[in-house]
């Protein structure tokens, strides 16, 4: 696609309860990265995939977190027995190579109650 | 890890006025980016400025890498560049960013 797409755009959860966020990241692009970003601060990597290679995850901050990219194209973040701490905005990042720029998705918003 | 900060953390203008937004960063990097995050949570990327100065309209950008800065230069602001601005850097295969500055453009 022309840009990184992320669904869904919203998304509220009850505490405990279990979320997937999706990443769609530019055509060709082999690289993907998901970053998390709480408000009023920068976003903070959580996990980086080159095609369908997880060869980064130190970002993420629990066992709660896990992340897939099984063809090394759309990605899901999966998030278990979500808790408060948990809300934030969840956005995903693509690029053609290490080291060459990021294009990021409009994020998903997520707000645990 | 790298570290890096950004001032201000906070810039209050009047529109048509500039500013200069800086970006420290505490080792040496790949790579440099400044983005903008307009009030929708956009990021939209400015510019990839590894070294040297770059120009796009109004915006410009510089990288002393031997340094570890980089400055970003907004000329003749308009109420629609208001948001947050970050720097991220790139070291090894992750980006991390500063804590931006809050940029308002009054009319």
């Amino acid at each position: 696609g022309a840009g990184v797409s992320q669904s869904p755009r919203y998304k509220v959860a009850k505490r405990g309860q279990d979320v997937a966020l999706r990443c769609d990241p530019i055509s060709g692009h082999v690289s993907l990265f998901w970053y998390q970003q709480a408000l009023g601060q920068g976003p903070e990597f959580l996990t980086y995939f080159q095609n369908e290679a997880q060869l980064d995850k130190s970002g993420l901050p629990s066992d709660r977190f896990f992340a897939e990219r099984p063809e090394g194209s759309v990605s899901t973040l999966k998030i278990q027995r979500t808790q408060q701490e948990d809300s934030a905005v969840y956005l995903c990042a693509s690029s053609s190579d290490v080291g060459a720029g990021y294009t990021f998705g409009s994020g998903t918003r997520l707000t645990v109650v | 890890g790298i570290q890096v900060e950004q001032s201000p953390p906070d810039l209050i203008l009047q529109e048509g006025a500039n500013s200069t937004l800086r970006c420290n960063f505490s080792d040496s990097v790949n790579n440099l980016q400044w983005f903008h995050q307009n009030p929708w949570g956009q990021l939209i990327n400015l510019f990839y400025i590894p070294s040297g100065t770059k120009q796009n309209g109004r915006l410009s950008a510089t990288t002393v890498a031997t340094e570890r800065y980089s400055l970003l230069y907004i000329s003749s602001s308009q109420t629609t560049d208001s948001g947050v601005y970050f720097c991220a850097v790139v070291s090894g295969s992750r980006l991390t960013f500063g804590e931006g500055t809050q940029l308002t453009v009054n009319p």
